[in-house]
């Protein structure tokens, strides 16, 4: 059936430092694939996506790729910052219109 | 638009009681979600709708949990009795067809 599976956490880093986190997903059929954030006590915001194969979805300084040949869709960013604290999911939308959304990785950012 | 409201933002109850959560969805938006977060199991999909129709209610823990979407700007979510395992919040979103869903702020539901 239809998963997803995300890098576990927490995540910790310095300020500046590089973020990769990883979501690969069950290949049944041409996702669309997205990346969300949640901040403490908020709901979920979208943060980027990626339609179809190759797409390089992008905001905030964020970038993830849509893989097809590997089924993944990694979440990344040069420098990360204190604000960018959060819990992140990933989530392919499927046929009938349903999200499967990751686990969740929370990165910790520290000064 | 506002976005996706949903009230009340925080519910405390006893046990036994009943519990309606609601949601009103961004205008315009076809499909209807209703997820349950938890530090155990993360974010779980409760049910959907499409078009006032409920599509996929699989996630339903139990017959405790009913939801309904009398029209296409309002849904409930309603746990009868509440049981204190309930106690999680409870997140609402919208979408239309094949884009991002848009979630509300969540209601926190205590069960005492």
């Amino acid at each position: 059936g239809n998963s997803v599976t995300q890098m576990e956490g927490p995540v910790t880093l310095s300020e500046e430092a590089f973020l990769t986190i990883n979501c690969t997903y069950t290949a049944t059929g041409y996702p669309s694939l997205f990346w969300y954030v949640q901040y403490p006590g908020e709901g979920l915001q979208l943060l980027l996506k990626a339609t179809k194969a190759d797409d390089k979805g992008s905001n905030k300084g964020f970038e993830a790729t849509y893989r097809k040949e590997t089924t993944s869709f990694h979440l990344e960013k040069g420098s990360v910052q204190v604000s960018d604290s959060a819990v992140y999911f990933c989530a392919p939308l499927y046929n009938f219109n349903k999200f499967y959304f990751g686990s969740g990785t929370k990165l910790n950012v520290k000064p | 638009d506002a976005g996706v409201i949903q009230s009340p933002r925080h519910e405390v109850t006893e046990m036994g009681q009943e519990v309606t959560l609601r949601c009103k969805p961004i205008s315009g938006h076809d499909y209807l979600f209703w997820y349950r977060q938890t530090m155990m199991r993360g974010l779980e999909l409760l049910i959907y709708f499409n078009n006032n129709v409920p599509i996929d209610d699989s996630g339903m823990p139990e017959d405790r949990f009913s939801a309904k979407m009398p029209n296409a700007s309002f849904s409930t979510l309603k746990i009868q009795p509440s049981e204190p395992r309930d106690s999680a919040v409870y997140f609402c979103a919208s979408s239309r067809t094949n884009t991002e869903a848009f979630f509300g702020q969540g209601t926190r539901l205590t069960v005492v």
